[in-house]
């Protein structure tokens, strides 16, 4: 069974760009979360999806957005970036509340 | 305010000694507990997880970790490490509020030949 994947694995971005960051979770898996991961700043929720919904939000500016598709996969976008959103963008699933999450292996995304 | 505290930033071993790393966390009820490992430039691997039930809880990876409501811990060890156990750890925790998945600031394993 395939696990949590990303894409793309690297991402180089121009400050004021935007970026866009894909996730599929495991099969079955409606619940989709996204951390973002910057140097000596350890793992900081950003949004939490599930069956299409946006259920939890954490402490970043609005140009940080998301959705969930149908099919539960998800993306995550960031509008006007800046050179401190360089970071790895990690996506996690899992099969409902109060389960274990199941981590992929990332997108390093650096803005320049 | 719901937190998650890893005291220990960095910690060196022998390989074959034992580790123990430390996780405390500030929540109103107990909440669902966890230890995921990170190698460098990885995504975060499952180690072991506490819902409810035996306080001492096996993993993978010779992992195991022991609840203690009393002390608000939950602490990951390793009775004999090996220089693969090298990486960073974080503990882990979903509130019963807001099912938000909140970690630690993690600790750095150096295993040492």
């Amino acid at each position: 069974e395939a696990g949590v994947t990303q894409s793309p694995t690297h991402l180089i971005k121009t400050r004021g760009q935007q970026a866009t960051l894909r996730c599929s979770p495991i099969s079955g898996h409606t619940s989709v979360y996204w951390y973002q991961q910057a140097l000596g700043l350890g793992l900081q929720f950003l949004l939490w999806y599930d069956e299409g919904e946006e259920r939890n939000r954490g402490n970043f500016p609005p140009r940080f957005s998301g959705r969930q598709f149908p099919n539960y996969s998800s993306e995550l976008n960031v509008n006007a970036l800046e050179l401190e959103d360089s970071a790895l963008y990690l996506c996690a699933s899992s099969l409902e509340l109060n389960t274990e999450a199941f981590f992929g292996q990332g997108t390093r995304l650096t803005v320049v | 305010a719901q937190s998650v505290t890893q005291p220990d930033i960095h910690i060196t071993v022998s390989e074959g000694a034992s580790l123990e790393l430390r996780c405390n966390y500030s929540y109103g009820a107990t909440p669902y507990l966890f230890w995921y490992v990170q190698s460098p430039g990885q995504g975060l691997q499952l180690l072991l997880k506490y819902f409810s039930g035996d306080t001492l809880v096996q993993g993978i990876k010779g992992f195991e970790a022991e609840f203690k409501r009393s002390q608000s811990s939950f602490n990951l060890r390793k009775p004999s490490v090996h220089w693969s156990d090298a990486a960073e750890y974080f503990c882990a925790v979903v509130s019963s509020n807001d099912y938000k998945l909140s970690f630690g600031a993690g600790t750095t394993v150096t295993v040492r030949a």
